[in-house]
């Protein structure tokens, strides 16, 4: 299947930095990009979709001055935390979808923890 | 608002059982619906389903989809404690939106 790499895997950053998290397709152009957001025990919750050169949609709820999305190329999309919290301590992932009506792949997901 | 309600929210089964796995759905402009197996850290893809009563089948697990009854199951026949993971359905929807249910926790005991 295709390959999704996200970087970092794991990091700790202080309260009021901000963190860039990239997620890359290795082998395949990414149209749409999807970032989620994992709490233990729970499902994963879509905060946005990105499509290559346009601004990314964000869910209900989601602040975009605060999770800021970039997705400069086919196979590149970033998302920067803004400012971070201690309680945006959470799992990030990011998926990556070739085209409409295809699955869409993974990274590895990034595990932030503010303190 | 687009909804996947997955059932049992977690299973113990012993090694050689079968199990299934239930997940209903309420989306507006419904695209798809995938199964994910996810295990310590990104789920993987299982399945994808689009046209109702079509079984997919991969080695012991098999998928199909109802759209009448708007709802999928998931089975794992001959249970391996390999198979512990957490089972995500999701729902594509508009723009190509995916929802995900709260999954099943599956867990084989030797």
């Amino acid at each position: 299947g295709a390959v999704v790499s996200q970087h970092p895997s794991r990091v700790i950053c202080k309260s009021g930095t901000s963190v860039k998290i990239e997620c890359r397709s290795l082998d395949f152009q990414a149209t749409t990009m999807f970032w989620y957001r994992q709490f233990p025990k729970q499902s994963l919750m879509l905060m946005a979709t990105s499509n290559e050169g346009s601004k990314a949609t964000y869910e209900q709820g989601v602040e975009k001055d605060k999770f800021l999305i970039n997705h400069a190329s086919l196979t590149l999309s970033t998302l920067t935390v803004t400012s971070a919290h201690p309680e945006d301590s959470s799992f990030y992932i990011c998926s990556a979808q070739q085209g409409a009506r295809t699955e869409a792949f993974f990274g590895q997901g990034t595990r932030l923890t503010v303190v | 608002e687009d909804k996947v309600v997955q059932s049992p929210l977690s299973l113990v089964v012993h090694e050689g059982d079968t199990v299934t796995l239930n997940c209903s759905y309420e989306v507006t402009n419904f695209r798809s619906l995938l199964w994910y197996k996810q295990e310590k850290k990104a789920p993987t893809f299982l399945f994808m389903l689009t046209s109702s009563g079509i079984e997919k089948k991969s080695g012991r697990l098999s998928s199909i989809l109802d759209k009448k009854e708007l709802s999928s199951i998931l089975n794992i026949t001959a249970t391996q404690t390999g198979d512990s993971a957490i089972y995500l359905c999701a729902v594509e929807g508009y723009a190509g939106k995916s929802t995900f249910g709260d999954g099943t926790t599956l867990t084989v005991k030797p």
